[in-house]
């Protein structure tokens, strides 16, 4: 059965800091990874997303992704975070049957 | 597009009451999701639809828990009787083949 695991459950960095978040899946064949944001009271935002193709995906708000299939891992990268970016990240892996299986989601708090 | 599109936002009910929630999914997506979410579990698949089709229903809880989709643009999720256990986000997301889940601002339930 897939499953996806976020260790993580709080993160805390400095407005400024560079940021990973991780996530480890597993799945028999190449799984189709994604990163989802969740602010306060809202729906979830798609980030990136990792269907084929080349490992390291880019995504919206400058956000990044790698993946490792040796590491089963699909972790989430930012350069430089901003006060705005302060949410909850989840990770996902999906198969060919489309449907998400989530990760238990890391909050992400900054530091001004 | 408005994106998918769910009703109400909020809902407080009693204990034993019905409960219908909505959802509009985005037009073109063939496929439509129920997730659940509540801090002890995460996010949860509960149903999800292809073409109007339930395909997979193995996450709804109970018996007391139904789906449907009369047609491409509407589908409801009841609950009958509510339960306090009930409370929580329901989100409805959708997607075409091999896309990415476009999801609902959520409906938050409190059952008392």
């Amino acid at each position: 059965a897939q499953s996806v695991t976020q260790p993580d459950i709080h993160i805390t960095v400095s407005e400024g800091a560079s940021l990973e978040l991780r996530c480890n899946y597993s799945y028999g064949a190449t799984p189709y990874l994604f990163w989802y944001v969740q602010s306060p009271g809202q729906g979830l935002q798609l980030l990136l997303k990792y269907f084929s193709g080349d490992t390291l995906v880019q995504g919206i708000k400058g956000f990044e992704a790698e993946f490792k299939r040796s590491q089963s891992s699909f972790n989430l990268r930012k350069p430089s975070v901003h006060w705005s970016d302060a949410a909850e990240y989840f990770c996902a892996v999906s198969d060919s049957s489309y449907k998400l299986i989530f990760g238990s989601g890391t909050r992400l708090l900054v530091r001004p | 597009d408005a994106g998918v599109i769910q009703s109400p936002r909020h809902e407080v009910t009693e204990m034993g009451q019905e409960v219908t929630l909505r959802c509009k999914p985005i037009s073109g997506h063939d496929y439509l999701f129920w997730y659940r979410q509540t801090m002890m579990r995460g996010l949860e698949l509960l149903i999800y639809f292809n073409n109007n089709v339930p395909i997979d229903d193995s996450g709804m809880p109970e018996d007391r828990f139904s789906a449907k989709m009369p047609n491409a643009s509407f589908s409801t999720l009841k609950i009958q009787p509510s339960e306090p256990r009930d409370s929580a986000v329901y989100f409805c997301a959708s997607s075409r083949p091999q896309g990415v889940a476009f999801f609902g601002q959520g409906t938050r339930l409190t059952v008392v």
